[in-house]
């Protein structure tokens, strides 16, 4: 399969906890993005790279979330401290940047839950 | 108000019938029109895009684009159950403009397509 993956596809974990979740991009693609999906909701843009660097994050990005993707391949998302209005279906995409129009390829989402 | 409205429904129809999907924006610097569809717990898939205003036909789907009303619209003809699915609209705006990189989804309109 050479889409989007993630892992893992769901996460459970008790308020306080810090749970990471990776993102593999399909292989050629140099941007890839995070997006927060809350139940009955669009995706919401949270951060995105070009290669290794993170240039753009957004306000709802809180202090307790970070985002690397050192060697510009797979990316990880950290969330510390947990709260339960973390709870969502977090996104991956990855594009290729070129002339016009980049399509965005979404990954299936980490569900997660935070009792 | 939201850059992005799109109505959520539900909406129902008959197997064959026309759907008619549609949302309007606020910001002007949007200049690529999605239409993404999502399966219950799936990431989105693109359908379909248009770059400015205009139309554009794929099979049974057709996309349409007013700028000057800020509207957008999704048809899909000869509905199937297999189209039973939320449709998230999205834009972004030119490579060299401010958030272009990043995508503005709207809530998404889940349709259910009865046999």
């Amino acid at each position: 399969d050479t889409g989007v993956s993630q892992d893992p596809r769901h996460k459970i974990t008790k308020r306080g906890q810090n749970v990471t979740f990776r993102c593999d991009p399909i292989s050629e693609h140099n941007r890839l993005y995070w997006y927060r999906q809350t139940l009955g909701q669009g995706p919401e843009f949270l951060t995105y790279f070009q290669n290794e660097a993170q240039l753009e994050k957004s306000r709802l990005l809180s202090d307790r979330f970070s985002a690397e993707r050192p060697k510009g391949s797979f990316s990880t998302l950290e969330i510390q401290r947990t709260e339960q209005g973390d709870s969502a279906m977090y996104l991956c995409a990855s594009s290729l940047l070129g002339q016009g129009f980049n399509e965005q390829f979404f990954g299936p989402g980490t569900r997660l839950t935070v009792l | 108000q939201k850059e992005v409205e799109q109505d959520p429904g539900p909406l129902s129809v008959p197997e064959g019938a026309i759907v008619s999907l549609n949302c309007t924006y606020s910001n002007s610097a949007f200049q690529y029109f999605m239409w993404y569809r999502q399966y219950s717990r799936k990431g989105p898939e693109l359908l379909m895009y248009t770059y400015s205003s205009g139309n554009k036909e794929d099979g049974r789907f057709t996309a349409q684009v007013d700028k000057s009303s800020k509207y957008i619209s999704l048809f899909i003809r000869d509905s199937q159950p297999s189209d039973s699915a939320t449709y998230l609209c999205a834009m972004s705006g030119m490579e060299s403009g401010a958030g272009s990189y990043q995508l503005t989804f709207g809530k998404g309109t889940k349709l259910s397509v009865i046999p």
